[in-house]
């Protein structure tokens, strides 16, 4: 198998606040995850890479200070929405490569922003 | 960087029909995969195909990498097989990066 779990699968918080969200792998280790963004009605804007052990990389636009990603494991990536804001509201989607095997992504189930 | 496309971006479908979504990618890609999103937002992997056909049950499809494109094919259709179905295309850069989607709604 290769399940990807994602915790948790729905926040509200207030704005201001940080929010935490982690990403497993629970029957895999994973050389790779990967941090997406979906807004309603639309498709996954990746916003960063995480490798175990080394600083993510993000995509233009996504500001490193603000989507603060942690990947201390091989089988966690965390990825920590700080001093929220209403237009941080999304859903947020991780994924994760097998480590030794080929390059297919499994996808946790999501989780659903709301700042209010 | 890359372009991903997807056809149709919708598709409405009578129950029993077949169907063939295209995925078009501007340069050399290193795999794809094909999703299926279903309402709740969870992505199921339906294919990882970087080149050849591949059938599992009523879902097959195809990809011609010199040709820059990807098929999917689903037949005989059934009500939950509604959703929005992606390709993800990975780069020489490794990183996976997705189409626009195709919604598609099975009618009873």
């Amino acid at each position: 198998g290769a399940v990807v779990s994602q915790h948790p699968s729905w926040v509200i918080c207030k704005s201001g606040t940080s929010v935490k969200i982690e990403c497993r792998s629970l029957d895999f280790q994973a050389t790779t995850m990967f941090w997406y963004r979906q807004f309603p009605k639309q498709s996954l804007m990746l916003m960063a890479t995480s490798n175990e052990g080394s600083k993510a990389t993000y995509e233009q636009g996504v500001e490193k200070d603000k989507f603060l990603i942690n990947h201390a494991s091989l089988t966690l990536s965390t990825l920590t929405v700080t001093s929220a804001h209403p237009e941080d509201s999304s859903f947020y989607i991780c994924s994760a490569i097998k480590l030794w095997h080929n390059t297919e992504a499994f996808f946790g189930q999501g989780t659903r922003l709301t700042v209010v | 960087g890359i372009q991903v496309e997807q056809s149709p971006p919708d598709l409405i479908l009578q129950e029993g029909a077949n169907s063939t979504l295209r995925c078009n990618f501007s340069d050399s890609v290193n795999n794809l995969q094909w999703f299926h999103q279903n309402p709740w937002g969870q992505l199921i992997n339906l294919f990882y195909i970087p080149s050849g056909t591949k059938q599992n049950g009523r879902l097959s499809a195809t990809t011609v990498a010199t040709e820059r494109y990807s098929l999917l094919y689903i037949s005989s259709s059934q009500t939950t097989d509604s959703g929005v179905y992606f390709c993800a295309v990975e780069t020489s850069y490794d990183k996976v990066i997705f189409g626009p989607g195709t919604s598609l709604s099975v009618i009873p």
